[in-house]
This record gives C-alpha cells, structure tokens and sequence, in this order.
C-alpha cells in the first residue's frame, strides 16, 4: 500500500523558514515524480512544485519561485519543501502527492495518491 | 497561463439524481484534465485524468468527457458519499492549475 507523510508544518512567524518532509513508502520511489500542492483554509487546490525522478527536474509555482525549493533524497525516500521568506499568504495545508505514472508528462503531472497534509500558519 | 473555470459552484442534488459538472480552460488544453474529490477533511482523490480514464479503484457511475476547451464530469446516479467538492486540474503546461471547485451537496 502507497502510504505518504508529511511533517514538519507548524507556527512561524511572517519572514521565517520551515522545512517540510514527506515520507514514501509502498512503491518504488525513484521511479516517480513528487508533488507538493497547498489549500489555503476554506479555499480551493494550489499547486507549489513538483520534482522529477533524479530530483534535476524542478517546477515552481510562480507565488513561491525564489523562496520555496523542493528537493528529494532517494536514499530515504523522502521528499523536501524547504520554505523560506514566508507571508501570510503562505498559510495553508501543504499536501504531497505521488505522479499517478512514470511515463513522463502523460501520467507524471496527476497526483495519485496524495498524503494527509501538514498544516502551515504564518502568523505574528 | 492555464486558467480553469468550474460551475457551477454549488449543485444541490437528491441520492439517485445524475450530477453534470463543467470545467473550461482559458485555452485548449487536448484532453490534459484531471479531476479529484475531496471530502471534508480530507486528501483529495483521483478519480479521472486525461479527460476519461478512470483511476484505479473509482466505480463506474463517474465518467469523464471532453477536449479543448470544455470538460464535464459526470456521476450518472449519485450515492450518499458522492457529497463533496470537486476540483479540475490540467497538465497542459507549467504551472500547472486546478479550477476553483464544485461543491455537490445534498438538496
């Protein structure tokens, strides 16, 4: 069973940092893309970023480019959301998902499945 | 940039009634959508990507149409745990984009 984990939300005041964390398992983690998408409360989806299999391949959001950085440790199976110079607008739950397929952008840009979520506040 | 529009923005439905919701690109995306379910709560879930696939696991009465512009996502009979909010995502192009959502609730 695909099981996904994030940690690492919590408080932080406005020009703080966080890392985020999110631990695979069930599958062969190298062999797909990872996501991180966010909610605002009571709002809709946001996608953040998305690391390819090597971790060489990142994608930014443009409200984050120069502030967040995704990275991965294939050893651990874990993937990162290091975020920097954090606004409020940054509050929300931060979810990871896996790419539904391997077989480049046809199946690696749908998220299946996605982690429970970690909640984010940025607030003084 | 891909901008997705959903409507309508609250469908209130009886069980057993059939669920038409709508998703429209800003530009033609092929048939590079997806759509999810999340209830309250709760991740979102899968349940249709490249327009008309259904993911592993989602029953039959979700189905998915469309290309270009316009998308819909039907349930032909809906179920007491079909209430929730729906979400339309295209892979087009960087970044990617979600539409704004369709609650469907219960009349």
């Amino acid at each position: 069973e695909v099981q996904l984990l994030e940690s690492g939300g919590g408080l932080v005041q406005p020009g703080g940092s966080l890392r985020l964390s999110c631990a695979a398992s069930g599958f062969t983690f190298t062999n797909y893309a990872m996501t991180w998408v966010r909610q605002a409360p009571g709002k809709g989806l946001g996608w953040v970023s998305t690391i390819g299999r090597t971790g060489i391949d990142t994608f930014y959001a443009d409200s984050v480019k120069g502030r967040f950085t995704i990275s991965r440790d294939n050893s651990k199976n874990t993937v990162y959301l290091q975020m920097n110079s954090l606004r409020d607008e940054d509050t929300a739950i931060y979810y990871c998902a896996k790419a539904l397929g391997t077989v480049g952008p046809t199946t690696s840009r749908w998220f299946d499945p996605w982690g429970q979520g970690t909640l984010v506040i940025v607030s003084s | 940039e891909f901008v997705l529009t959903q409507s309508p923005v609250t469908l209130s439905l009886s069980p057993g009634e059939r669920a038409t919701l709508s998703c429209r690109a800003s530009q033609s995306i092929n048939n590079y959508v997806a759509w999810y379910q999340q209830k309250p709560g709760q991740a979102p879930r899968l349940l249709i990507y490249d327009a008309s696939n259904r993911a592993t696991g989602i029953p039959a009465r979700f189905s998915g149409s469309g290309s270009g512009t316009d998308f819909t996502l039907t349930i032909s009979s809906v179920e007491p745990e079909d209430f929730a909010v729906y979400y339309c995502q295209q892979r087009s192009d960087w970044p990617l984009t979600f539409g704004g959502g369709t609650k469907v609730e219960i009349k």
